[in-house]
């Protein structure tokens, strides 16, 4: 299995340009988080998925910010406009109850 | 005030010596408790799971107080291959089952 896959591992744009992340859950999981990580406040879950519904979105930002999972196997992280204090590495992890959380490599995002 | 609390370090330690660091929590109905492990610039990654009973895995030991919900890992014999930042982490499922991380720990195990 080639664990959970995200999509770009580094990416660099200009203050008010979209931005999309993306993620390959682990096949079977039925579980996505979306997590963001930075300096000042560590790890803080975004939104998660169960079945491809999302649960839980408390985390999200603000409206810049949204998420879509429209299929077991991949689901995307949107901010559109971006600004600055958006730097920060995404995480995307899947689970199921029968098996751990596993996390993606992350996305480094620096917006400029 | 955070659902999971960490000791802030950094922790400075030669090889071979012994480190504890402390979590607590403040949802009593939190019901898993784990230690992740996350190396600089890469992602977090399963340590171990802590159970009610204390566990054991080689040099790590893990230890839940439920009733100071209070975690603990405790690492002896440190290897330079053990820097890294330790994450509490505690699961609610009053919540979702969702992963709520303590801030880290960050440990260097100097030569």
């Amino acid at each position: 299995d080639a664990g959970v896959i995200q999509s770009p591992r580094h990416e660099v744009t200009e203050m008010g340009q979209e931005v999309t992340l993306r993620c390959k859950p682990i096949s079977g999981h039925d579980y996505l988080f979306w997590y963001r990580q930075t300096m000042m406040r560590g790890l803080e879950l975004l939104i998660y998925f169960n079945n491809n519904v999302p649960i839980d979105d408390s985390g999200m930002p603000e409206d810049r910010f949204s998420a879509k999972m429209p299929n077991a196997s991949f689901s995307t992280l949107k901010i559109q406009p971006s600004e600055p204090r958006d730097s920060a590495v995404y995480f995307c992890a899947s689970s199921s109850t029968n098996y751990g959380y596993t996390f993606g490599s992350g996305t480094r995002l620096t917006v400029v | 005030r955070k659902e999971v609390e960490q000791d802030p370090g950094p922790f400075n330690v030669p090889e071979g010596a012994t480190v504890a660091f402390n979590c607590t929590y403040s949802n009593s109905a939190s019901q898993s408790f784990f230690w992740y492990r996350q190396d600089c610039r890469k992602e977090p990654k399963l340590l171990m799971s802590v159970y009610s009973s204390g566990n054991e895995d080689g040099r790590f030991t893990a230890q839940l107080n439920r009733a100071s919900q209070y975690i603990s890992l405790l690492i002896r014999d440190s290897k330079l291959s053990d820097s890294a930042t330790y994450l509490c982490v505690v699961i609610s499922y009053n919540q979702g089952g969702k992963l709520i991380f303590g801030q880290g720990t960050e440990l260097s195990v100097k030569p």
